[in-house]
């Protein structure tokens, strides 16, 4: 099945610092990637979503010069969350639609999730 | 008002029972639904997709209540594997990607 590789999958920096989040789908093109952040005990808020080769589109109050997205190949998309501070602790996870054919329908695979402490 | 809503629970069941929750939607043009299960610190995995006439994948069943704009899991015969946190899902559009998550409603099996 689709699968999308995430890394890391915890990280710990400090104030002030860059942290680069991978996604790599390895079976199959993602030309569309979601890239979500959870708190304890929240849902899901979805960020932004990247498409290949154009300007990813950000939700209503996320800043895109602090969550830098990239999705420059059709494998491959980055969340750089830049100058982090300790209220940008969270989980972050990707997630690209895939195609099921079988059931004429959309299906969606996760990346495992990053786990960011800032500290 | 959320686009998705929960009872966070938490629903602590004994080995065997059966429990059973809502998730309520806002939207009414809402088109499809899902239940995804979630793991302390992991990614969501699908549990199932939920059709307008209900459908059933072994122990779980889910009905889909437009009229009312919910829906609904039913897990019989619980297992401790069951323990998790279950997150019901919402797309708007059809033609749209995005999903919509609940915050999740946290289940306990306890032997």
């Amino acid at each position: 099945g689709a699968v999308v590789s995430q890394h890391p999958s915890r990280v710990i920096c400090k104030s002030g610092t860059s942290v680069k989040i991978e996604c790599r789908s390895l079976d199959f093109q993602a030309t569309t990637m979601f890239w979500y952040r959870q708190f304890p005990k929240q849902s899901l808020m979805l960020m932004a979503t990247s498409n290949e080769g154009s300007k990813a589109t950000y939700e209503q109050g996320v800043e895109k010069d602090k969550f830098l997205i990239n999705h420059a190949s059709l494998t491959l998309s980055t969340l750089t969350v830049t100058s982090a501070h300790p209220e940008d602790s969270s989980f972050y996870i990707c997630s690209a639609p895939v195609s099921d054919p079988g059931r004429s329908q959309w299906g969606y695979t996760f990346g495992s999730g990053t786990r960011l402490t800032v500290v | 008002r959320k686009e998705v809503e929960q009872d966070p629970g938490p629903f602590n069941v004994p080995e065997g029972a059966t429990v059973a929750f809502n998730c309520t939607y806002s939207n009414s043009a809402s088109q499809s639904f899902f239940w995804y299960r979630q793991d302390c610190r992991k990614e969501p995995k699908l549990l199932m997709s939920v059709y307008s006439s209900g459908n059933e994948d072994g122990r779980f069943t889910a009905q889909l209540n437009r009229a009312s704009q919910y829906i609904s899991l039913l897990i019989r015969d619980s297992k401790l594997s069951d323990s998790a946190t279950y997150l019901c899902v919402v797309i708007l559009r059809s033609n749209d990607y995005k999903l919509s998550f609940g915050a999740g409603t946290t289940v306990t099996v306890r032997a």
